[in-house]
């Protein structure tokens, strides 16, 4: 199993740029999250999908639009990058059967590192 | 979910033994304590959770005061892998939770060969 891959892992964006992200899973899970690190922080939800075809706004949504078309697939996009969008991007999945999210375990990629100039 | 509090850093020795400490006096009875540590330029990767007993497994032992006001993670014989970020993070999330991890800056541990 490769768990829960991102790509791409590095990406430089010049302001007003669009791209999307990518995060893949191969562990049939339901719950998949997408959160940003800037330094010195801890992560932040950006969006998060409860199951195919879901999508929900997490802490941080503003710039950013997610699809999940695929269980298995997440996707995050930036519509017009901004240099306050540079920042390490991690996506995470977890099994989450509603009411027992109180002992899931999260599963994250190793993460893209974008910088927007 | 409940807030954690945890020293910036902490320093030890190689194959010594490592304790590092997380107070969550507001945590109620149904949250559980995880841990989750993160390599440097890696995404966080699970450790250990309990609810009210202590808990080991491959990688750490879990230690919860009687009144689950604080919690300890235990490294039996820290290594130079072991030097991350690790964070103490409180999960509740029965019925409605959007089930996000609320991670807080964790404490960064260094291992000195």
């Amino acid at each position: 199993n490769a768990g829960v891959t991102q790509t791409p892992k590095f990406r430089v964006l010049k302001t007003g740029q669009s791209m999307t992200l990518l995060c893949a899973q191969d562990m049939n899970h339901e719950y998949m999250y997408w959160y940003r690190q800037d330094p010195g922080m801890g992560l932040r939800l950006i969006h998060y999908s409860v199951g195919e075809g879901t999508t929900a706004k997490g802490e941080v949504p503003d710039g950013y639009n997610v699809s999940r078309l695929k269980k298995q697939n997440f996707l995050l996009g930036l519509e017009s990058a901004a240099p306050s969008q540079t920042s390490v991007y991690f996506c995470a999945s977890s099994y989450s059967r509603r009411g027992r999210m109180s002992t899931d375990t999260q599963y994250f990629g190793p993460g893209t590192r974008l910088t927007v100039l | 979910d409940a807030k954690t509090t945890q020293p910036n850093s902490m320093e030890s020795n190689e194959e010594e033994p490592v304790h590092l400490p997380c107070n969550h006096s507001t945590i109620s009875g149904t949250d559980y304590i995880h841990w989750y540590r993160q390599l440097p330029s890696q995404g966080p990767e699970y450790v250990i959770h309990g609810l009210t007993s202590n808990v080991n497994n491959r990688m750490a032992s879990l230690a919860i005061a009687e009144d689950r006001k604080s919690s300890t993670l235990i490294l039996h014989r820290a290594t130079l892998r072991d030097a991350a970020v690790y964070y103490c993070i409180l999960r509740g999330g029965y019925g409605g939770s959007q089930g996000n991890l609320i991670f807080g800056k964790g404490t960064k541990l260094s291992v000195k060969p």
